[in-house]
């Protein structure tokens, strides 16, 4: 079964404070790694996308890796805004579907 | 501007009405998908529609319906025989042969 966990649940920074998110899965075969990230009461909002190990996509203070059994988001620096919850996805390869496979998220507050 | 619309951003029904949920697209995205998110759990997919006129079950469809009869429009209803149909109802979408999914802002429904 194609399963995401990840870690930790939640984890509370101080502003400037860097840190890693884990996302790790198991699945079949790996189509796509998706990042998103939710704010209270909105809808995911897309981050990055990783297809292959060793791969890395960079946006502001966020970077995203990826090897053959997880993927980590590195947060650098991070402000306030940075806080939200971050949701990882897996796209198994699945004939003629594009379903995605999500963890339950990191909630990640950063304090001033 | 381009972009998932979902309606209404809060829904209260009594236990044993049937709902129906909006979600349009003018992403000109052939995909459409519709996820069930609830506290502490990952989103989980009810059902999706790569073309007009077709879909699938997603891993929790007991209880709901769907239709595509145009490109732009997936409507989710939530029967009377949904047991928990009380969450937060994500609409999203994605470009044919692409597989990162667009979300839209969300519909927070609750059944008393």
């Amino acid at each position: 079964e194609d399963q995401v966990t990840q870690s930790p649940e939640a984890l509370r920074l101080q502003e400037g404070e860097s840190s890693s998110l884990n996302c790790s899965y198991t699945v079949s075969g790996l189509r796509g790694l998706f990042w998103y990230r939710q704010d209270p009461g909105k809808g995911p909002e897309f981050l990055f996308t990783l297809y292959s190990a060793g791969e890395e996509k960079e946006k502001e203070r966020l970077k995203a890796t990826l090897t053959k059994k997880e993927s980590f988001l590195h947060i650098t620096a991070p402000k306030p805004e940075d806080s939200a919850t971050y949701l990882c996805a897996v796209q198994p390869i699945i004939q003629g579907a594009q379903k995605l496979v999500f963890g339950q998220g990191t909630r990640l507050t950063i304090n001033p | 501007d381009g972009g998932i619309t979902q309606s209404p951003k809060y829904l209260f029904r009594k236990e044993g009405q049937n709902v129906t949920l909006s979600c349009e697209q003018n992403l000109n995205h052939d995909a459409m998908y519709w996820y069930r998110q609830d506290p502490g759990q990952g989103l989980r997919l009810i059902y999706y529609s790569q073309i007009v006129n077709d879909f699938q079950k997603g891993d929790i469809a007991e209880g709901y319906s769907v239709s595509r009869e145009k490109k732009e429009s997936f409507p989710l209803t939530v029967t009377s025989a949904q047991k928990n149909p009380t969450a937060f109802y994500l609409c999203a979408s994605s470009r044919e042969r692409a597989y990162e999914q667009y979300f839209g802002p969300g519909t927070r429904l609750t059944v008393t």
